[in-house]
């Protein structure tokens, strides 16, 4: 059964570093691309970028390139999405997604991280 | 960036009724267009890819169709378990984007 199962949710003060992670299982993790998205409070989805673990090759949206670092340690089947220097406006969800097969579409998603940033 | 605009943003609906929500790209994205569903609490869950092929284990209520620049998901007699807020996704371009979602409402 494939499965992304996400970090507990996390409350951090403005400035401060935070990285979230993502296991997946059931499936060749090296094989597929994992996506991350974030959905602020009351918000719609935002596709903020994706990597492939086989060879850690990785893309962002322009909105979030810069504002955080995606990556992957494929001997621990796991995805990650980590910030240098937190701000308010980080408080949202985000969730990992697996790509299916195509690369088209995501077919698996994880539970979400709840991301909380205040002082 | 490819933008996708989704209308109406939300709708009043009573079970049984047929749904229509639209998505509409800025630039033509052939049939690299995805539906999803996001209930309240809970991630979000694929219902359709590829502009009109039904994921696995989806009920044939929900369909989808439109290529080019103009798509269209449709459920044709709304359930309980249909409230919801739907989102489209295009993946032609490298960098993926959603558009704002439509809530489902009971009415």
């Amino acid at each position: 059964e494939v499965q992304l199962v996400q970090s507990g949710a996390e409350v951090k003060k403005p400035g401060e570093s935070l990285k979230i992670s993502c296991k997946g299982s059931g499936y060749s993790f090296t094989s597929y691309w994992i996506d991350w998205v974030r959905q602020m409070p009351g918000k719609g989805l935002e596709w903020m970028g994706s990597i492939y673990p086989g060879d850690s090759d990785t893309k962002y949206s322009p909105s979030f390139q810069g504002q955080v670092t995606i990556s992957a340690d494929k001997s621990i089947t796991t995805a990650y999405l980590q910030w240098s220097s937190l701000k308010a406006s980080d408080t949202a969800m985000y969730y990992c997604a697996r790509q299916g097969v195509t690369g088209w579409y995501d077919d698996y998603w994880g539970q979400g991280t709840l991301v909380t940033v205040s002082s | 960036d490819i933008q996708m605009t989704q209308s109406p943003s939300s709708l009043s609906a009573s079970v049984g009724d047929r749904v229509t929500i639209t998505c509409r790209a800025s630039r033509s994205i052939g049939t690299y267009l995805n539906w999803y569903q996001q209930r309240p609490g809970e991630a979000p869950k694929l219902l359709i890819y590829a502009a009109s092929s039904l994921q696995s284990g989806v009920p044939s209520r929900f369909s989808g169709s439109g290529s080019g620049t103009d798509f269209t998901l449709t459920i044709s007699s709304l359930q309980p378990e249909d409230f919801a807020t739907y989102y489209c996704q295009q993946s032609y371009s490298a960098l993926w984007t959603f558009g704002q979602g439509t809530k489902v409402e009971t009415k």
